[in-house]
């Protein structure tokens, strides 16, 4: 089945430096979607990606799709303390199911001021 | 901005017993979801729902859980008979409809169901 898996697990940097956080698949997908989870929260939509669209910019996000290597990597410029949270990709299928979205484990990232 | 809500944000129940999760989508999306987090794994989908009937549906959503849309504005998830096994955050979504079937979803802040 399509899943997202993301790496690292966690991520720990200061304030100011970039956080690159990746992400695989299995399966051919529609589009890959970031969303963001403070603790205990709601999920936080970032930026869509459609699989045929290689990068994506939203702010100091910075999105990337390789649907040859089934992947896909979002950066964070510029860290700040507030970009602390869980970060998730999630797939959207390729034919129209309703859009069910699978999503991975997520990277825990973490910005010490 | 207008955003998903959902009621409550906390239920405690007992095993065995019924539970109704409340949600209330952006007013002018067309699809609902919803998904559950148990505690420290992953974001699992449960069901989704276009024009009053299920679109698809997980191994997870078997007979114990219904959804419904009761009326112009809300969107339930019923489980009967819950199991310790059901505690977990369960998130509802939302999303318009668009060309393509990219679905951008909006998530509500989650209702944490403890079961004892």
């Amino acid at each position: 089945s399509q899943q997202g898996e993301e790496d690292p697990q966690a991520l720990s940097i200061q304030e100011g430096e970039n956080a690159t956080m990746n992400c695989s698949y299995k399966t051919s997908i529609n589009n890959l979607q970031w969303y963001r989870q403070n603790s205990g929260r709601g999920l936080v939509h970032l930026i869509l990606i459609r699989s045929n669209e290689r990068e994506k910019h939203s702010g100091r996000l910075r999105v990337t799709l390789d649907t040859s290597k089934k992947s896909s990597s979002l950066l964070i410029t510029a860290s700040r303390a507030a970009d602390t949270a869980s970060y998730f990709c999630a797939t959207g299928a390729l034919y129209n199911q309703g859009g069910k979205l699978i999503f991975g484990q997520g990277t825990e990232l973490s910005v010490k001021p | 901005e207008p955003e998903v809500t959902q009621t409550p944000s906390h239920q405690v129940t007992q095993m065995g017993q019924e539970v109704i999760l409340r949600c209330v989508p952006i007013s002018n999306h067309l699809y609902f979801y919803w998904y559950r987090q148990i505690l420290g794994q992953k974001v699992e989908f449960l069901v989704s729902f276009y024009n009053n009937e299920i679109s698809e549906k997980s191994e997870i959503f078997d007979d114990q859980f219904s959804v419904e849309r009761p009326d112009g504005s809300n969107f339930t998830l019923k489980i009967r008979s819950t199991k310790l096994e059901d505690s977990a955050m369960y998130f509802c979504a939302s999303s318009e409809v668009r060309a393509g079937g990219h679905y951008e979803q909006y998530f509500g802040p989650g209702t944490r169901l403890t079961v004892t």
